[in-house]
């Protein structure tokens, strides 16, 4: 157990609807990162958060969005999803930004 | 050009023997950061081994070992007396950036340990 927490474990939804991905930082972590696993694409990072701000920007496309709260937790929002939104996403936390990333249980989401 | 390369798609090894896989990277940056990953059927991503830059010696922990050859800009992971339960996905990783914010994964390696 990493310490971080991902909900749902699972969601299935319609092409075109909205959902929220929630992630819990390991105690003490300010950073947070997303990613997405698909089979085509690999595992790629989408963004990152440290401390409430947006650190760093990876392959995250513009229907997606994500934020940092004060008490550390984060959300991936993605809205008018398409089929090949279909992916695991993960969430991870390290302590401050250069440090080694600990992943969450990831959140398997399928678009039909 | 991939910053992470991992040439070997799929690895079968037999218990109790030891394998390397490979890794190589590609990067400008003077300072950044190594990492191997592995990921079970079960789908979680769990950190195994991590060496920076300016390590100069490898890193180890437990049965996992990284090779690390700089001037190579390799690092690869070596798993002494496979076992069973490392039969997995195994994701090369690389932090870069001047605040360690860029991080790239290679495309993986299926490890198969053998009865």
């Amino acid at each position: 157990d990493s310490g971080v927490t991902q909900t749902p474990k699972h969601l299935i939804t319609a092409t075109g609807q909205r959902v929220t991905l929630r992630c819990s930082p390991r105690s003490g972590d300010l950073s947070v990162y997303w990613y997405q696993q698909s089979l085509d694409q690999g595992l790629q990072f989408l963004i990152q958060y440290y401390n409430g701000e947006e650190r760093a920007k990876g392959n995250i496309l513009e229907r997606f969005s994500a934020q940092q709260f004060p008490d550390l937790h984060s959300e991936l929002n993605l809205s008018s999803l398409e089929l090949g939104d279909s992916a695991l996403y993960f969430c991870a936390s390290s302590e401050g930004h250069s440090l080694e990333q600990y992943f969450g249980p990831g959140t398997r989401l399928t678009v039909t | 050009a991939q910053k992470i390369t991992q040439t070997q798609p799929g690895m079968f090894v037999q218990e109790k023997e030891a394998v390397t896989l490979d890794c190589t990277y590609d990067t400008s940056d003077q300072s950044y950061g190594l990492f191997w990953y592995k990921q079970p059927s079960s789908g979680e991503m769990i950190f195994l081994i991590y060496q920076g830059s300016y390590d100069e010696q490898n890193a180890t922990e437990g049965r996992y070992s990284l090779n690390f050859q700089k001037a190579r800009k390799s690092a690869n992971l070596v798993i002494s007396a496979s076992q069973l339960g490392d039969s997995a996905m195994y994701f090369c990783a690389m932090r870069e950036g001047r605040f360690g914010q860029n991080f790239v994964f290679g495309p993986g390696t299926r490890l198969s340990v053998l009865p």
